[in-house]
């Protein structure tokens, strides 16, 4: 079946460090979806990528589509305590109206 | 701030109870969506509709169900609670999207079910 996978899985930085969460599919996406989870919150939604090649920013945070709409980034430069959470990818493969859900990076920063 | 409510947060109950988790949302969204999420876990997608009427099942199996009778208004009921049921559930609109795409999630702050 369809899979998105996310890794890693968990990431501890020092703050001031960068951060990178990558998410590969086993399919062509039409869209990719990034969501931030707080400790003990609800997904947040971040952003939404369509097109090949992508690449947007948000303050710190970048976010890049790759050209066979396959894989995806979320970049961090320069960590703050307040980036701690979860970062979940989400996309569209095909006809298929379900976001299929990578399994989520875990990132903890250190003070 | 996204207008979505789940009732209650919290709640503790006995094995065989029957429960119901509220969602409502004021978006006017035809889509919305339940998740069953364990801490630091996936998101598991249980139930989904695109409108009045209309529910479909999710990519995990659930004993829950739920009912769409208002636009607004997406309960999950669990007619026998059991301590497999213990979790957060989700639950989550969008808006329609472009083409195939699903639109941007809001998700409520979630119900967190503990069975005894």
């Amino acid at each position: 079946g369809q899979q998105v996978m996310q890794i890693p899985q968990y990431q501890h930085v020092q703050e001031g460090e960068d951060f990178t969460t990558y998410c590969n599919s086993s399919t062509t996406l039409s869209n990719i979806q990034w969501y931030k989870q707080r400790p003990g919150g609800h997904p947040v939604f971040l952003i939404q990528l369509v097109k090949s090649g992508e690449v947007k920013k948000q303050k710190r945070l970048t976010f890049q589509f790759g050209e066979a709409k396959k894989n995806s980034s979320l970049h961090i430069t320069a960590t703050q305590t307040t980036d701690v959470g979860t970062y979940f990818c989400a996309g569209n493969a095909g006809n298929n109206r379900k976001l299929i859900w990578g399994l989520g990076t875990s990132l903890a920063v250190n003070p | 701030e996204a207008d979505i409510y789940q009732t209650p947060r919290y709640l503790v109950i006995g094995t065989g109870k029957k429960i119901t988790l509220e969602c409502s949302q004021t978006m006017g969204h035809d889509k919305m969506y339940w998740y069953q999420q364990d801490p630091g876990m996936e998101l598991h997608l249980i139930h989904y509709s695109y409108g009045v009427n209309s529910t479909e099942k999710g990519d995990l199996s659930s004993e829950s169900t739920v009912s769409r009778i208002r636009t607004e208004h997406f309960p999950l009921t669990l007619e026998s609670a059991r301590p497999s049921h213990t979790s957060q559930y989700l639950c989550a609109s969008s808006d329609e999207g472009t083409g195939a795409n699903t639109g941007e999630l809001f998700f409520g702050e979630g119900s967190r079910l503990t069975v005894l």
